[in-house]
């Protein structure tokens, strides 16, 4: 089955700078990328998402970029600030048949974001 | 518009009891996923329901089962606990395929703690 690695575990980044964090996939049938932001006691907020027919996307300060064939995609946070402090988590999915596919995560990335 | 609300937000149960956790969608999603999500983990994918059956099913044993309503709300039961049930269980509800419908969003979840 699909399985996804993240890297870094953490990260620590001063405000302002950027902060890049890749994941790898193994099954080449995936072709749904999401990318979740968990504040502590909270579900994960989906914050950007990549379809595989698309190499990037592009929202305010939030990018996220694919390689399908070396099957890794990342999130690039750029001038970030002390509320983006979280963790991270990626996401790979393969929908078929009409239905949505289950979401097998990443182990998560811990970003602190100091003042 | 309300996101996806889950109840109850803690339960303490002992080992061997049953639990019910229960879960409302965002309005206009029909499709409901649960996830467990373990101290430090990344969610784990246990099941997905659509039009009232289960689609897809993860790596969980029978003691997990669940149920969707008509209105698309969704529970999740748990039978004999074991102290490793203790998590943080989520429900995740997405819109209609014809909607575009890849995206799946979390609510805040059920604690759940077995002793």
């Amino acid at each position: 089955g699909e399985n996804v690695e993240q890297h870094p575990s953490t990260l620590s980044v001063q405000e302002g700078d950027s902060a890049v964090i890749k994941c790898t996939y193994s099954d080449s049938a995936s072709n749904y990328f999401p990318w979740y932001k968990q504040e502590l006691g909270k579900g994960p907020q989906l914050i950007i998402d990549i379809r595989s027919n698309v190499g990037e996307k592009k929202d305010q300060r939030i990018a996220v970029t694919l390689n399908k064939t070396a099957k890794h995609f990342s999130l690039h946070i750029t001038e970030t600030q002390p509320e983006d402090s979280a963790v991270y988590f990626c996401a790979a999915s393969m929908g078929y048949g009409g239905s949505q596919g289950n979401l097998i995560f990443g182990k998560g990335t811990k970003l602190s974001v100091k003042p | 518009d309300a996101g996806v609300t889950q109840s109850p937000t803690h339960l303490i149960k002992t080992r061997g009891q049953q639990v019910t956790l229960r879960c409302s969608p965002k309005s206009g999603h029909d499709t409901v996923s649960w996830y467990q999500q373990a101290l430090g983990q990344g969610p784990q994918f246990i099941f997905q329901y659509y039009e009232e059956e289960e689609r897809q099913r993860g790596n969980f044993p029978d003691r997990f089962s669940g149920h969707q309503f008509p209105n698309y709300s969704s529970e999740l039961n748990v039978n004999a606990l074991l102290l490793g049930d203790s998590a943080l269980y989520l429900c995740a509800s997405s819109p209609p395929l014809w909607r575009g419908g890849h995206e799946q969003y979390f609510g805040p979840g059920t604690r759940l703690t077995v002793t």
